[in-house]
């Protein structure tokens, strides 16, 4: 195991809703990943949090936004919900913005 | 634009046999690294290998073995004498460093392999 932990391990919202995802990562570890993975897919970055600020943004739209606290933790916060939002969410974290990312278990989130 | 493809959807050997998952990538970046993940059912995404595009020589970790070549762009992976436990779904990821100082993995769509007793 990584050490790195996500809650909660599944979710189920209804669309419009509002979800925060918790991440905590591995100790030692400044930097964190978040990724959506849809089902049949690979990973696709949403954002990287380094010392409590976005420090890199993929494709996605400012209803994801993220925020990190002082312990490295991090939360990925989805607004107004969408049925493709439903998918497996991935956090990592690493020693520094550019090292190798450890990811933790994942929250599957089901929007209905 | 990066971009990684894994051309094997699923793969089904039986316990023992040797498997190779291919990996291919493009990138316009002169440095770089290349990754392969496992993903059991359970979902975690479990780190195997990291490697710096400068370093084209082979690896060898127990079972496991990869091969990089720059010339053919490719990074594939061998599992000699598979165990059912190898089952999984194995990505190949490529950094994506053009956002500053951040690194983003770029992520192929994985190969589902499935070992067999």
């Amino acid at each position: 195991e990584t050490g790195v932990t996500q809650s909660p391990t599944h979710l189920i919202k209804t669309r419009g809703q509002q979800v925060t995802l918790r991440c905590s990562s591995q100790s030692g570890h400044n930097t964190v990943s978040w990724y959506q993975q849809a089902l049949g897919q690979g990973p696709q970055f949403i954002f990287q949090y380094y010392r409590e600020e976005e420090n890199g943004r993929g494709n996605f739209p400012p209803r994801f936004s993220g925020l990190q606290f002082p312990n490295y933790s991090s939360e990925l916060n989805v607004n107004a919900l969408e049925l493709d939002d439903s998918a497996l969410y991935l956090c990592a974290s690493s020693m520094g913005t550019q090292e190798t990312q450890y990811f933790g278990p994942g929250t599957r989130l089901l929007v209905l | 634009a990066q971009k990684v493809t894994q051309a094997q959807t699923e793969i089904s050997v039986v316990e023992k046999e040797d498997v190779t998952l291919d990996c291919v990538y493009e990138t316009r970046d002169t440095t770089y690294y290349l990754f392969w993940y496992k993903q059991p059912p359970s979902g975690e995404l479990v780190f195997l290998i990291r490697r710096n595009s400068f370093d084209e020589q082979n690896e060898i970790s127990g079972r496991y073995s990869w091969n990089f070549q720059k010339s053919t762009s490719s990074f594939n992976f061998t599992i000699t004498a598979s165990q059912v436990v190898d089952s999984a779904v194995y990505f190949c990821a490529l950094s994506d460093r053009s956002q500053g100082g951040s690194e983003k993995l770029v992520f192929g769509k994985g190969t589902k392999l499935t070992v067999n007793p």
